[in-house]
């Protein structure tokens, strides 16, 4: 995606914590999004942040929204083998969706 | 169950040979959007579609056709497929709700251009 960026790869140890992050350079987006893309599958929505929320919370999954530094972060606690995926950042607007390259996290046992 | 099913999942053909890659949804979505994975690129849009006879180009529509004939229907064409092509293809779509835009993904189809 143009203006989301995230690093490609990430990798843990099974229990510790997850932080992935993506940058963003238009702040017009009302809602920013985290997609989940498992091995030889499409991608699914794992969670979101409507923009005038700072920090959602679900289950294992914490969203951080910095706006101020058009900063956004995933982090899944007690990281599982289950987890490892490709992560995609995504913000958008209007009908468009803007998607960052995807953070590929390697979950290692 | 609510769906969106892409065929072919995998395909292998030669430069020059049309191909359709169709995709359907059963949701009811006006909005039905193809992009195309690349590594490194993550995903890029091809095309998408408002509503029934209405689409538009996304950022790498050369080389790609879609039609819009039907509510469920999405097809994506490729008059004379090139190399460059190759690629993992994914449709998906989404209601009418112009802030909130969760996107439903089929499962992708890959395309080898030889």
């Amino acid at each position: 995606g143009e203006d989301v960026e995230q690093s490609l790869f990430l990798s843990v140890r099974e229990g510790d914590s997850s932080v992935i992050n993506c940058t963003y350079t238009d702040s017009s987006s009302t809602y920013l999004y985290w997609y989940k893309q498992e091995p030889g599958a499409g991608l699914q929505l794992l969670t979101y942040i409507f923009s005038n929320m700072d920090m959602k919370q679900d289950q294992r999954l914490t969203v951080l929204l910095n706006k101020k530094d058009k900063h956004l972060s995933l982090r899944i606690a007690d990281t599982q083998t289950g987890d490892s995926a490709i992560y995609f950042c995504a913000r958008g607007g209007g009908f468009k969706t803007i998607f960052g390259a995807g953070t590929r996290l390697f979950v290692k046992a | 169950e609510a769906q969106v099913t892409q065929n072919p999942r995998y395909l292998i053909t030669v430069t020059g040979k049309k191909l359709t890659v169709t995709c359907s949804q059963n949701m009811n979505h006006e909005y039905m959007s193809w992009y195309r994975q690349d590594p490194g690129l993550g995903l890029r849009q091809i095309y998408y579609s408002m509503n029934v006879e209405v689409t538009d180009k996304g950022d790498v529509p050369e080389g790609y056709k879609v039609s819009r004939k039907e509510k469920r229907n999405f097809p994506l064409i490729l008059e004379s497929p090139s190399p460059n092509q190759t690629s993992l293809y994914f449709c998906a779509s989404r209601g009418a709700d112009r802030v909130y835009g969760e996107l439903f993904f089929g499962e992708g189809s890959r395309l080898t251009v030889l």
